[in-house]
């Protein structure tokens, strides 16, 4: 079963706008992770947000974390074409040690 | 490249038969994890293993098994294969086997049941 669900399962915009894609999961988490995934290639790591932080940066990317609402943004400011890919959001399930993916959001960037 | 290799990156074979794909850590983590991604079910965490002992299960089923050897690499059976067996397979490493730990992908095993 999975842990995360991404919101929109798909969004398309031009190059030089933002993009934001929303992770909701269900159970108390040690962290949460964004993976990016370029089309039938493996999960790259993009960033990692610790339960006790509200909001991390790294480059383009901006992830943000709502324990209350176990709830996480991800935005990537001045989208790229090479940014088209599918973002994944990860918890890990204390309860299990296993970490849990969501269904993903496919991000298309128009040139 | 994130030092984590998978073999073979295509296989394709018939319903009933049984195959191992193969998975290498990167050099110095403990532990392997192992996924499913079909087109309908999105990334399914199947099982994962720590320094060759078994840590956690997912939703792996009865006719898949795996283990980890000495050397750190891994390898899934996947046994009595079914159409809707056909996925692409990942393996993703980590150093100390925490599920809070950042996980490394491989490239994948593209498994086509006919």
């Amino acid at each position: 079963s999975q842990q995360g669900e991404e919101d929109p399962q798909a969004l398309s915009i031009q190059e030089g706008e933002n993009a934001t894609m929303n992770c909701s999961y269900k159970t108390s988490i040690n962290n949460l992770q964004w993976y990016r995934q370029n089309s039938g290639r493996g999960l790259v790591h993009l960033i990692l947000i610790r339960s006790n932080e509200r909001e991390k940066h790294s480059g383009r990317l901006r992830v943000t974390l709502d324990t209350s609402k176990k709830s996480s943004s991800l935005l990537i400011t001045a989208s790229r074409a090479a940014d088209t890919a599918s973002y994944f959001c990860a918890t890990d399930d204390p309860r299990n040690n296993d970490m849990r993916f969501g269904a993903g959001t496919r991000l298309t960037v128009k040139p | 490249d994130s030092g984590v290799t998978q073999t073979p990156k295509h296989l394709i074979t018939a319903t009933g038969q049984r195959v191992t794909l193969r998975c290498s850590p990167r050099s110095g983590d403990l532990s392997v994890y192992w996924y499913q991604q079909s087109l309908d079910q999105g990334l399914q965490f199947l099982i994962q293993y720590y320094n060759g002992e078994e840590r956690a299960k997912g939703n792996i089923l009865e006719r898949f098994s795996a283990q980890q050897f000495p050397d750190l690499h891994s390898e899934l059976n996947l046994s009595s294969l079914e159409l809707g067996d056909s996925a692409l397979y990942f393996c993703a490493s980590t150093v100390s086997g925490r599920a809070a730990d950042t996980q490394y992908f491989g490239p994948g095993t593209r498994l086509t049941v006919l």
